[in-house]
């Protein structure tokens, strides 16, 4: 069975700070992968997502990037936070092809202070 | 461009009653629907969708939602809420033929009372 894992499960971190949030994905082969933030009262927004290995796509112009350094790996950074990067980071995956359900990691919880 | 909008940021019924939570769609072209659940700080998780087979879509928890096109609304209800129903659920359409993106509701959260 497939499962999805992300690290770290919480983070405080200063303005400024650099970030990196990685989400890994275990039983299955050129998924698809997505990374939302949630923010109080916002409902999901989706920020990137990833067709195959080095194919990244923004949904919203920020400070944030995404890669794809292998096919089950995808990692969210940032080389400055703001206060505003504050929320709930969930990742999620969906077989490639024609599949339509996405499924979702357990999320990292990141506080800017 | 699809999105959903979900009526009620806040519903709040009595353990036993009805659970009744609203989702229109805006799409177009016929649109995938799903439903999801989310507990406090963990992920979502799907409870149920509709992908143009059934108009009438049974999920998980006696969770069940009906498509209507008349109205471009998949309203999730349940006959009986229990006090684990609470948490914050969560409306997505993607448009069929669209294979990458879901579009998201701003979510509801349901509060049970004993």
């Amino acid at each position: 069975s497939q499962t999805i894992h992300q690290w770290p499960a919480t983070l405080v971190q200063p303005v400024g700070s650099p970030l990196s949030l990685e989400c890994t994905v275990e039983g299955t082969s050129n998924p698809n992968l997505y990374w939302y933030r949630q923010a109080a009262g916002r409902g999901l927004q989706l920020l990137f997502y990833s067709v195959g290995i080095g194919q990244i796509s923004s949904e919203v112009p920020q400070n944030l990037s995404a890669s794809r350094p292998q096919d089950r790996q995808f990692i969210l950074s940032s080389k400055k936070l703001l206060l505003s990067d504050s929320g709930f980071y969930l990742c999620a995956w969906k077989p490639g092809g024609g599949a339509d359900t996405q499924y979702f990691g357990p999320g990292t919880r990141l506080t800017v202070l | 461009a699809q999105s959903v909008t979900q009526l009620g940021s806040h519903v709040s019924v009595s353990e036993g009653a009805l659970v009744l939570l609203r989702c229109n769609y805006s799409s177009s072209v016929p649109p995938y629907l799903f439903w999801y659940v989310q507990y406090p700080n963990q992920g979502l998780q799907l409870l149920l969708k509709y992908t143009s087979a059934a108009t009438l879509v049974k999920g998980i928890n006696g969770f069940e939602a009906e498509f209507k096109k008349s109205e471009t609304s998949f309203h999730l209800t349940k006959p009986s809420a229990h006090m684990s129903d609470a948490a914050e659920y969560f409306c997505a359409v993607r448009p069929a033929g669209s294979n990458y993106k879901l579009t998201f509701g701003k979510g509801t959260l349901l509060t049970v009372n004993p």
